[in-house]
């Protein structure tokens, strides 16, 4: 089965940049999703990482290293709508597992 | 594109109780999927429904349940219901689903509270 562990809270400070972790253990990997929901809303989708590297989307970028179990969520200039739940979630079989989920607070 | 629905959005039950919940899909898609969403468990996988067949299934009793109409539309049951039940219940459909990567698109949640 599978295992995954993310923070449970970060804060950070507005125009700053932060960076949430998301460590997995599987016994077969189809890729890594990133979701970001809302206090009282529908998760959204973020990224999609099968291949190591960065992958890089505006103000977010994802990152991937599959020999280690291992992806972050890097977020740049942060914005006060930035404060939300990121969850990182693993494929097994024809479902998502997904972490606890990061609880991220952005600051004046 | 209308997104995902689901119906209803907050629903009241007491203890021992059944409910359904309802969700409809984006249009064409056709793999549903459910979730329920607890502080203490965050979001766990509930089942899958392709094809008006279920194709996974999660680790939950059997008091939850569920079906796929041919309209692609999905309902879940839950019976007899217990205080740990009460939750925020997501549903997130796909074209087809089965297959990685496939975007899940989530719905708004059904709120249940069990009293």
């Amino acid at each position: 089965g599978q295992n995954i562990d993310q923070p449970t809270e970060m804060t950070a400070t507005e125009g700053a940049i932060v960076q949430i972790n998301c460590t997995y253990q599987t016994s077969g990997f189809n890729g890594l999703f990133w979701y970001q929901q809302h206090a009282g809303e529908a998760p959204t989708f973020l990224s999609y990482n099968v291949l190591d590297g960065l992958e890089e989307k505006g103000r977010f970028s994802s990152f991937l290293s599959r020999s280690k179990g291992y992806s972050y969520l890097l977020l740049k200039e942060l914005q006060m709508k930035d404060s939300a739940s990121y969850l990182c979630a693993v494929p097994e079989g024809g479902k998502l597992i997904f972490g606890q989920g990061t609880e991220l607070s952005v600051k004046p | 594109k209308a997104g995902v629905t689901q119906t209803p959005r907050y629903l009241i039950k007491t203890r021992g109780q059944q409910v359904t919940l309802s969700c409809s899909p984006i249009s064409g898609h056709r793999s549903v999927s459910w979730y329920q969403q607890t502080p203490g468990q965050g979001l766990q996988f509930l089942f899958e429904y392709f094809s008006e067949t279920q194709r996974n299934k999660g680790n939950f009793p059997g008091r939850f349940s569920g079906r796929q109409f041919s309209n692609s539309r999905s309902e879940m049951n839950v019976s007899t219901l217990e205080l740990g039940d009460s939750a925020l219940y997501l549903c997130a459909s796909s074209l087809v689903g089965g297959t990685w990567p496939n975007e899940q698109f989530f719905g708004p949640g059904t709120r249940l509270t069990v009293l």
